[in-house]
């Protein structure tokens, strides 16, 4: 399978635990994003990378949240201190910058619990 | 602030039969947009996109229109299937840039 790959694919926790996704992104493509989902809503907006940069972040990414792609290839969501309100699915995507359009393309997400 | 919106949140259409699924924009820099279909537990699926410099593209059953004078766009669904029972998302995007702007989304109900 060759997707946008992330893991794992459920969490639950408890309040206070840190938890940390990863996302594996669709090969070569150098942008790489990170949503989040409640139930009934569409994704929101937290960050993403070209390649190792950082290039633009949410103001729903609290201080408690960091996102890393250290090497331009795979991507890790970490969320400190978790909250009730983290409950959701957090989504990554991937996209090649340029060429016709944007085409971001998204995993199956990784749901959180946190109890 | 600016949005996506949908104008319906739930539709619900006999097997056979063609869909519309419509959606609203308000932000006038936005030059690409997508629709995704998602099912129940899982990521959302691309289905098609245009850019701002067409009015109307097609695919496989599906047909997307944009119509930047209202800031209207729709996604019709010919002959209707029961997989194609979902929640649809518009999204759109600016400048090529980063983030998509999602709308709150449309639940298909596709009756056999």
């Amino acid at each position: 399978d060759t997707g946008v790959s992330q893991n794992p694919r459920h969490k639950i926790t408890k309040r206070g635990q840190n938890v940390t996704f990863r996302c594996d992104p669709i090969s070569e493509h150098n942008r790489l994003y990170w949503y989040r989902q409640t139930l009934g809503q569409g994704p929101e907006f937290l960050t993403y990378f070209q390649n190792e940069a950082q290039l633009e972040k949410s103001r729903l990414l609290s201080d408690r949240f960091s996102a890393e792609r250290p090497k331009g290839s795979f991507s890790t969501l970490e969320i400190q201190r978790t909250e009730q309100g983290d409950s959701a699915m957090y989504l990554c995507a991937s996209s090649l910058a340029g060429g016709r359009g944007n085409t971001i393309y998204f995993g199956e997400g990784s749901w959180l619990t946190v109890v | 602030g600016e949005s996506v919106g949908l104008h319906l949140p739930t539709l619900s259409v006999q097997e056979g039969d063609n869909s519309i699924i419509n959606c609203a924009y308000s932000n006038s820099a936005s030059d690409y947009f997508i629709w995704y279909k998602q099912e129940s537990g899982k990521g959302p699926q691309f289905i098609i996109d245009i850019r701002s410099n067409m009015d109307k593209r097609q695919g496989q059953r599906v047909t997307v229109l944009l119509n930047k004078t209202v800031k209207h766009l729709s996604l019709q669904i010919a002959a209707t299937q029961p997989g194609d029972s979902a929640v649809y998302f518009c999204a759109e995007n600016m400048n090529q840039g980063g983030k998509l702007i999602f709308g709150q989304g449309t639940e298909l109900s596709v009756k056999p």
